[in-house]
């Protein structure tokens, strides 16, 4: 398996646009995970799945967040709009019962906000 | 709420030398912890998987070992070499917050030659 799979790898955006972050977890994984890395505050939780829903999104700082997992192979982080505190590092994570849930995470995608 | 405490935040260290990095936890009621190593400006990689109910896992240089109880896990790297150097973190899970990991804020390895 080619591991957790992230795009882009690298955002640059302006203050107010939306933003797209996709991930593509390993095949057979049936937990998904979104984390947040800054300086600041390290490695943060903002939302994970379970077999495609969404179980606790309290991690999610604002309404202008929100995530998906329309089916098994695929989630979206989107961010609208963005704002220059959103600068981060995203990370998503999948694990599966077999593997005692060990977590497998993806390159991560560097945002930008200017 | 767990809270996940690593000490020291930094080191520094000659090639060679055999060291310690240290990892505690609030809340002992913990499913699994997780060792990762972060290069500057990358991702993290899984060192070391250990489940609530062992004692200590290893991988070649690296040994892990937990006391649940004490709320205490500690990253043992033998012979330490420059290659090593990096931020290691250390991570728990609970199984009533769907496995999802609580970091620790690293601590960042210098292995000089």
């Amino acid at each position: 398996d080619a591991g957790v799979i992230q795009s882009p790898r690298h955002e640059v955006t302006e203050m107010g646009q939306e933003v797209t972050l996709r991930c593509k977890p390993i095949s057979g994984h049936d937990y998904l995970f979104w984390y947040r890395q800054t300086m600041m505050r390290g490695l943060e939780l903002l939302i994970y799945f379970n077999n495609n829903v969404p179980i606790d999104d309290s991690g999610m700082p604002e309404d202008r967040f929100s995530a998906k997992m329309p089916n098994a192979s695929f989630s979206t982080l989107k961010i609208q709009p963005s704002e220059p505190r959103d600068s981060a590092v995203y990370f998503c994570a999948s694990s599966y019962r077999g593997l005692k849930y060990e977590q497998y995470f993806g390159p991560g995608t560097r945002l930008t906000v200017t | 709420k767990q809270e996940v405490t690593q000490i020291p935040a930094a080191l520094s260290v000659p090639e060679g030398e055999n060291l310690v990095l240290n990892c505690s936890f609030t809340d002992s009621a913990i499913y699994n912890l997780q060792w990762f190593r972060q290069d500057p400006g990358k991702g993290l990689t899984s060192l070391l998987l250990i489940q609530s109910s062992q004692r200590e896992q290893t991988s070649g240089r690296l040994n892990a070992s937990l006391d649940k109880s004490s709320g205490r896990s500690t990253l043992y790297i033998a012979a330490s070499q420059p290659g090593d150097s990096a931020t290691y973190l250390c991570a728990v899970t609970h199984s009533n917050s769907g496995y999802a990991l609580n970091f620790g804020k690293g601590t960042s390895l210098l292995v000089t030659p």
